[in-house]
């Protein structure tokens, strides 16, 4: 069974930084992209950023870029986003979502974890 | 990047009822339309990929139609377990967009 769990989410201050992580089962880690996608509250779904399987290929949303770095680590079916200077409207509930090969849309995803952003 | 207007926000549904979502994109998207379920505190659940198909294991009352712009997820005969959050998502262009997602609460 595809499972996909996430971690590392709380309150944060302004400017600040934190990591989150994704722990994966029952698949093949290393033959996927992964995602990260979130939800502000009462907004909709953001898509945040992707790595290829190898890590060849990372991409960010425009909101994030220069804040934001996703990496994976395959040995250990885990994926990561390191949040750097973070807003008050970064917060939101962060979502892994493994990504479909050759197609790109998203198969499984994790329940959140959700980061706050406040003094 | 392709805006998804997903139509409507809140919608109210009594056991037995043909319940349809709409999405509708900015742009030509071809099939490249997916649908996904999700409850509280739980993972989204994948329901229809590539506009028309049925995920495997999703109930046959759920479908979905359309190509281009125009996009419907409908749930036939809707049951009380039903009750979720649904949102259509786009994967022709980067950035990955998606709708801004429909409430179907039943009575």
């Amino acid at each position: 069974e595809v499972q996909l769990v996430e971690s590392g989410g709380g309150l944060v201050k302004p400017g600040g930084s934190l990591r989150l992580s994704c722990a994966a089962s029952g698949f093949t880690f290393s033959s996927y992209s992964m995602n990260w996608v979130r939800q502000a509250p009462g907004k909709g779904l953001e898509w945040v950023s992707s790595i290829s399987s190898s890590s060849s290929y990372i991409y960010y949303a425009d909101s994030v870029k220069g804040r934001f770095t996703i990496s994976r680590d395959n040995a250990k079916n885990s994926l990561y986003l390191q949040m750097n200077s973070l807003r008050a409207e970064d917060t939101a509930v962060y979502y892994c979502a493994r990504e479909v090969p050759n197609y790109g849309f998203f198969d499984y995803w994790g329940q959140g974890t959700l980061v706050t952003v406040s003094s | 990047e392709t805006t998804l207007t997903q139509s409507p926000a809140f919608m109210s549904a009594t056991p037995g009822d043909k319940v349809n979502i709409s999405c509708k994109a900015s742009q030509d998207i071809d099939d490249d339309m997916n649908w996904y379920q999700q409850k509280p505190g739980e993972a989204a659940i994948f329901i229809i990929q590539e506009a028309t198909t049925l995920v495997p294991g999703i109930p046959p009352r759920f479908s979905g139609s359309g190509y281009g712009t125009d996009f419907t997820l409908t749930i036939n005969n809707i049951e009380s377990e039903d009750a979720a959050y649904y949102f259509c998502l786009q994967h022709d262009n980067f950035p990955r967009t998606f709708g801004q997602g429909t409430k179907v609460e039943i009575k």
